[in-house]
């Protein structure tokens, strides 16, 4: 089935750039996400991608995918504090036509001042 | 903007019972899911619901669960005779349409279920 894998942990310091980086092994994605989870909080949408796009940006967030070695990141730029929490990638199954999503393990992203 | 509640934050149930999680998906959404977080694992699918009746769900999702959209306006997930390993964290999503093109799911807070 499909899998999706992300590091567990990432520690930046205020204003530094941070990459949360995630893998996928369902070749028929169609659409890759980024959710994040505040604490106590539910999951909220931060950005997608087409798998067809290699690149997209929103303001401070970018995502860069490599199809063909099913590589999927999440840049922030000038990272706040208020950026903490973790980071779910997740992408659609692209066999059916409905919208199942599966998750990675999140990212836990600790910023310091 | 617009967002899926979920009641209530947090259930504390007996092992053996019953219990309905509710959730209030965004008004002009048709289509609806669950998911679960078991502590410390992935964020799992259970169940997607369209047009009254299920149109997809995962292994997980056996003869213990149900799932009804009982008005307008509410969607449940039904748990009977609960076992221990049914605590977990339950989100609620909902999405406009599926099929092609991107229809993100937005997702509720969640409810915390302790089976004791």
């Amino acid at each position: 089935g499909e899998d999706v894998e992300q590091s567990l942990f990432l520690s930046v310091r205020e204003g530094d750039s941070s990459v949360i980086n995630c893998t996928y092994t369902d070749s028929s994605s169609t659409y890759l996400y980024w959710y994040k989870q505040e604490p106590g909080a539910g999951l909220q949408l931060l950005t997608y991608i087409f798998s067809n796009m290699d690149m997209k940006q929103d303001q401070r967030l970018t995502v860069l995918l490599n199809k063909k070695d099913k590589h999927l990141s999440l840049r922030i730029a000038d990272t706040q504090t208020g950026d903490s929490a973790i980071y779910f990638c997740a992408e659609r199954d692209g066999d059916t036509g409905f919208q199942k999503l599966v998750f990675g393990t999140g990212t836990r992203l600790l910023v310091s001042p | 903007e617009p967002e899926v509640t979920q009641t209530p934050s947090h259930q504390v149930t007996q092992m053996g019972q019953e219990v309905i999680l509710r959730c209030v998906p965004i008004s002009n959404h048709l289509y609806f899911y669950w998911y679960r977080q078991i502590l410390g694992q992935k964020v799992e699918f259970l169940v997607s619901f369209y047009n009254n009746e299920i149109s997809e769900k995962s292994e997980i999702f056996d003869d213990q669960f149900s799932v009804e959209r009982p008005d307008g306006s509410n969607f449940t997930l039904k748990i009977r005779s609960t076992k221990l390993e049914d605590s977990a964290m339950y989100f609620c999503a909902s999405s406009e349409r599926q099929g092609s093109g991107n229809q993100p799911q937005h997702f509720g807070d969640g409810t915390r279920l302790s089976i004791l």
